[in-house]
């Protein structure tokens, strides 16, 4: 079974500079990678996702990075802004019906 | 644009006790989902429903039972409510399964006494 980790529960960024937000996974196989950004009392909110034919995908301020000899993709936000402030769940679809596997979430902070 | 609502926002139980949690979504999704997070946790799936008229378990699915009564609604159902089963449960919904989005309500806040 595919599993996602990510390895830091917080992250602090001064306002305006880079946000980079780690996560491993354990599975080499076809893979597809979502990450989720979650504010308090409310559901997860998708943000940008990328496919293992890519090694990088872009929206806006938000880039996604995927290094598959590593095993490890990266959320790079910038510049980071108050609003960015949540918790980031990277999760994994294997294309198969059964839903999304979740990391465990990396809580960002973005100092004014 | 509702999106996908579900009620209640919160719930307290006591062990033994039953309930409902409902979810509807308006996107004219095919595929919708029930998933539960604990503190500290990332989202466990428990049960899904590819499409109208199909259910099948995820990685948690004891002490639960879900009914797709439609296409846009989606219900999960605890039968005899356990400690353990305190948690905030989100439902989500997407056009179809595989490498596709999820969309999530805003989750139920269940506590079990």
């Amino acid at each position: 079974d595919q599993q996602v980790k990510q390895n830091s529960p917080s992250l602090s960024v001064q306002e305006g500079r880079i946000s980079i937000l780690n996560c491993d996974y354990t599975n080499s196989m076809f893979d597809y990678f979502l990450w989720y950004k979650k504010y308090p009392a409310e559901g997860p909110t998708f943000l940008i996702s990328i496919s293992s034919i890519k090694d990088k995908n872009e929206d806006g301020r938000f880039t996604v990075f995927l290094n598959k000899s590593a095993k490890h993709l990266s959320l790079h936000i910038v510049p980071s802004q108050p609003g960015d402030s949540a918790v980031y769940f990277c999760a994994y679809s294997g294309g198969g019906a059964d839903g999304l596997t979740f990391g465990k979430g990396t809580h960002l902070i973005i100092q004014p | 644009n509702a999106g996908v609502t579900q009620t209640p926002k919160f719930q307290v139980l006591k062990t033994g006790q039953s309930m409902t949690l409902q979810c509807a979504q308006d996107m004219n999704h095919n595929s919708m989902y029930w998933y539960r997070q604990d503190p500290g946790m990332g989202l466990r799936l428990i049960y899904y429903s590819a499409s109208e008229g199909t259910t099948d378990k995820g990685e948690v699915p004891n002490g639960y039972n879900v009914s797709r009564l439609n296409k846009r609604e989606f219900s999960l159902r605890l039968e005899s409510a356990a400690p353990s089963q305190t948690s905030v449960y989100f439902c989500a919904s997407s056009v179809w399964t595989g490498h596709q989005p999820q969309h999530f309500g805003d989750g139920t806040r269940l506590s079990i006494l």
